[in-house]
């Protein structure tokens, strides 16, 4: 009965590296969410993705930052050419599929990559 | 937009007391959900209920209860006779109406750093 499994725990890039981060959602869960957590800062979303398809990356910076949720694999968020900045925790999310309208399941969080930027 | 605002940044109490975290929030849509999380040193996060708009009756569970109040936008937690073990960040979160599907993004609060002493 596994959760949301992000991997790595804990990542070191050097500036100008990449940076790919990875999200098995729990079983089941169609949805996917991206969060970014600055230090001393309180959770940012970045990207909703259901399977193939981006439904909302309105919290995305636009340049350096893609996403991607495969129809095999996990979700992967892709930093390119990191700077300083980037140095964050970056959770993922996943919830059910429900056909409800109002429902809106909670969601369930991984315990979130730590990325760190020399 | 939406924004969720936790106005206490720390609080400290000894251990026994008890101690209520606030959070209002702000919101244009007549359907939306609320949610704690509770981020352990650890840096998960561990989410301790979700509730509906339509849903004023306050919660109880176990030393937790919650509540809800549409007249003020406000939905309070309140942690009875703390322990050593409540010491956590607590963030507080508002998803609009969830679309066909069940999803949608979390905006949290900042964070609450409660600390529970002996």
């Amino acid at each position: 009965n596994a959760g949301v499994m992000q991997n790595p725990r804990h990542l070191v890039r050097r500036r100008g590296q990449e940076a790919r981060l990875r999200c098995s959602p729990m079983k089941g869960h169609s949805h996917v969410y991206w969060y970014r957590q600055l230090p001393e800062e309180g959770l940012k979303f970045m990207v909703y993705l259901q399977k193939e398809n981006i439904i909302d990356e309105s919290g995305m910076p636009k340049e350096r930052f893609s996403a991607e949720f495969p129809k095999e694999g996990p979700s992967i968020l892709r930093i390119q050419q990191v700077v300083r900045g980037d140095s964050a925790a970056y959770f993922c999310a996943s919830s059910p599929l429900d056909g409800r309208v109002l429902s809106n399941q909670p969601q369930h969080f991984g315990d979130g990559t730590r990325l760190s930027i020399l | 937009a939406q924004k969720v605002t936790q106005a206490q940044t720390e609080i400290s109490v000894v251990e026994k007391e008890d101690v209520t975290l606030d959070c209002v929030y702000e919101t244009r849509d007549t359907t939306y959900y609320l949610f704690w999380y509770k981020q352990p040193p650890s840096g998960e996060l561990v989410f301790l209920i979700r509730r509906n708009s339509f849903d004023e009756q306050n919660e109880i569970s176990g030393r937790y209860s919650w509540n809800f109040q549409k007249s003020t936008s406000s939905f309070n937690f309140t942690i009875t006779a703390s322990q050593v073990v409540d010491s956590a960040v607590y963030f507080c979160a508002l998803s609009e109406g969830g679309r066909t599907g069940g999803g949608n993004k979390l905006t949290f609060g900042t964070g609450t750093q409660l600390k529970v002493e002996l």
